[in-house]
């Protein structure tokens, strides 16, 4: 059974600071990974997609990589800003599946 | 992104009473939806998996007769809280994805539900 794990579950950083977001996972059978945004009482916005033969996406100030043969993704996040803070999670789509798990959430708050 | 949408956003109803939500996919057609609940600080946990004009598959633990739902159209997957309890109060998050290559999924905004 694929579990997803988060670390750290929270994190505050000052605004500026450039920080990364660790998730693992424990089968490497993998079809894709995608990293999430949830507000309080939001619902998620997709950030990246990686596929399983990707090493990395970016979007602007953000930068995926994955590693499948180890299990680790890392979610990159350059120049924090306040509007920044909000439960980030990854989840993985499993290999010839079609259900998404996902891991347990770094909580993210940027300070002024 | 793709945009999916839920109705209501929120919704307070009395025990014992049957709520309906609604998930459309904006502007993609949704071979697959996905509904998920989630506590407070908790991640979210797949209910049931469903795809267009077939039954839908649930996951180990969710009654079926319970939350019933209906992916009658390629935009358009509803979810429907039968004799809705106190303890069926949560975040119901309802998840989209298109067929082939385009294989991102997308979720919608949330539906808060109380059961008083």
């Amino acid at each position: 059974k694929q579990e997803v794990t988060q670390i750290p579950a929270a994190l505050s950083v000052p605004e500026g600071e450039n920080l990364v977001l660790n998730c693992s996972f424990t089968d490497s059978a993998i079809y894709n990974l995608q990293w999430f945004r949830q507000d309080p009482g939001k619902g998620l916005t997709s950030l990246l997609l990686i596929q399983s033969s990707q090493r990395e996406q970016t979007s602007g100030r953000l930068n995926a990589s994955l590693d499948k043969s180890s299990g680790r993704s890392t979610l990159y996040i350059a120049a924090s800003q306040p509007g920044d803070s909000a439960t980030y999670l990854c989840a993985v789509r499993a290999g010839g599946g079609n259900k998404l798990t996902f891991g347990t959430g770094t909580q993210l708050k940027v300070e002024l | 992104g793709a945009v999916v949408s839920q109705h209501p956003s929120w919704v307070i109803c009395k025990s014992g009473t049957s709520v309906k939500i609604e998930c459309r996919s904006l502007d993609f057609q949704a071979t697959t939806m996905f509904w998920y609940r989630q506590f407070p600080k908790q991640s979210l946990m797949l209910m049931a998996t469903s795809n267009e004009g077939s039954k839908a598959t649930y996951e180990q633990g969710v009654e079926k007769d319970k939350f019933l739902i209906n992916h009658a159209s390629l935009t358009l997957s509803t979810l429907t809280v039968t004799s809705a309890h106190p303890e069926d109060s949560s975040f119901y998050i309802c998840s989209a994805r298109g067929a082939g290559g385009y294989n991102e999924q997308f979720f919608g905004p949330g539906t808060r539900l109380t059961v008083l």
